[in-house]
């Protein structure tokens, strides 16, 4: 019931090409959507945080919708450069509590 | 500002032992929490701080224990190590409880048990 699941589990694309990947959680009982950045070696790092149906995040050339009713987000990454490839997290937070997907691991070949 | 430190960043245990993880932070964040990080599992919280004196269990507390005496620090004991505990181990901060918050990630510990 508390599952967050993602896709697709690795994606590459050709630099310049624009992506796209979801995020799925329950629709019942949302609170907010978080979705973070993790480079290989590094911590995951926060990208955005929505709240609200409807909510559109933006943040350079990554964006993020949420779709509460349905249980989805999606995020987009228009113009992949190499320096985007990292593995994209999302969680779920019910307040005391983040729930995070597996993440959709992004490569984008120069 | 350092953000959230975690020592060891790397540690080799045997079946049996017992070890502390610590985690400190210098941001005045309330909460705190551990993470546990396996092959195709995603990370799961182990138990969490919603500020010092208050810890609770997360998803997967069993052979982990936590204490918060201090804002700052937020310790994670393993009381006998088991080979299952081998995993990569994160502790998260944020500055408040509550939906709008994101965390602050520590580098994290690669523990592997033998």
């Amino acid at each position: 019931i508390l599952n967050v699941e993602q896709s697709p589990q690795s994606l590459h694309v050709q630099e310049g090409d624009s992506t796209n990947f979801t995020c799925s959680f329950p629709s019942s009982n949302f609170y907010a959507l978080h979705w973070y950045r993790w480079e290989t070696a590094k911590s995951p790092e926060a990208l955005f945080v929505m709240t609200l149906n409807g909510d559109e995040k933006k943040k350079g050339r990554i964006s993020a919708t949420l779709n509460t009713k349905e249980g989805y987000s999606y995020l987009y990454i228009k113009g992949s450069q190499p320096e985007d490839s990292a593995t994209y997290l999302c969680a779920r937070n019910t307040g005391n509590q983040f729930y995070f997907g597996t993440g959709t691991s992004l490569t984008v070949i120069p | 500002n350092a953000g959230v430190t975690q020592t060891p960043k790397f540690q080799v245990l045997k079946t049996g032992q017992s070890m502390t993880l610590q985690c400190a932070q210098d941001m005045n964040h309330e909460y705190m929490s551990w993470y546990r990080q396996d092959p195709g599992m995603g990370l799961r919280l182990i138990h969490y701080s919603v500020g010092a004196g208050i810890t609770d269990q997360g998803e997967v507390p069993n052979g982990y224990n936590v204490s918060r005496s201090t804002t700052e620090d937020f310790p994670l004991r393993l009381l006998s190590a088991a080979p299952s505990q081998t995993s990569v181990y994160f502790c998260a901060s944020s500055l408040k409880t509550g939906t709008i918050y994101g965390y602050t990630f520590g580098s994290g510990t690669r523990l592997t048990v033998v």
